[in-house]
């Protein structure tokens, strides 16, 4: 059974670094063809793809937030980890993570999700 | 980046009646080598993770019923439910995964009539 789950803090400053960590579950980030991806929310609204890391340690990001972003990933503790620099305001959002296989691209299993709001 | 463009952005029906969301795509997601379509269909209800519905377009989830089905090709896709029923009421988001940015739609708010 696969699942995800997302941590980090609830309340960043505007400047400030987030740093998001996505721990899972029922598969390995070394096995091929498995990749987890970060997506976002900000509340009422759409969603928004923003980066992904496959089990080659291939990357992809979005290219509107590439420079703020960056994803890594630690197989020994089953982990994803995203950090996005500078935050502002208009980043608050739900940020989840979710997990893909790679011949098949779509997310299949996603977490919960953790409500980041960025305030003075 | 591709821009993918729902219609409506809201949607009432009545229980049992069918409902249609449109997802159009502003270039072909159809990978020519495999001859499939890098589309998928999601659904969120309030306060909950979206949940995957279709992959491949038309490939229906494990576990999702009959009565939603996925259609299109090219860059026009259509997601159908047959017979709506209270626990359909959610927001639905198509997402394309040809190419990187993996974008969504904006969504379609389905309510009851």
């Amino acid at each position: 059974q696969i699942t995800l789950k997302e941590s980090g803090p609830t309340l960043v400053k505007p400047t400030q670094t987030l740093t998001l960590t996505c721990t899972f579950s029922g598969f390995s980030l070394s096995s091929s063809g498995v990749g987890v991806g970060w997506i976002r929310q900000p509340p009422g609204k759409a969603l928004e793809w923003l980066a992904l890391i496959y089990w080659d340690d291939d990357k992809r990001y979005s290219p509107s937030l590439k420079s703020r972003l960056t994803i890594t990933k630690d197989t020994s503790k089953n982990q994803v980890v995203l950090t996005m620099t500078n935050m502002d305001p208009v980043d608050t959002a739900a940020y989840y993570c979710a997990h893909l296989e790679y011949l098949l691209g779509h997310f299949d299993y996603w977490g919960q999700g953790t409500l980041v709001t960025v305030s003075s | 980046d591709i821009v993918m463009t729902q219609s409506p952005d809201s949607l009432a029906v009545s229980l049992g009646e069918r409902a249609t969301i449109n997802c159009k795509s502003s270039q072909n997601i159809l990978y020519n080598s495999d001859n499939n379509n890098y589309l998928a269909w999601y659904q969120q209800k309030p306060g909950q993770p979206p949940k995957l519905l279709f992959y491949w377009a038309s490939t229906r989830e494990s576990g999702v019923p009959d009565r939603f089905s996925g259609s299109g090709s090219g860059t026009d896709f259509t997601l159908t439910i047959s017979s709506l029923q209270a626990e359909d009421v959610a927001v639905y988001y198509c997402q394309q995964y040809y190419s990187t940015p993996r974008t969504f739609g904006q969504g379609t708010k389905l309510e009851i009539k």
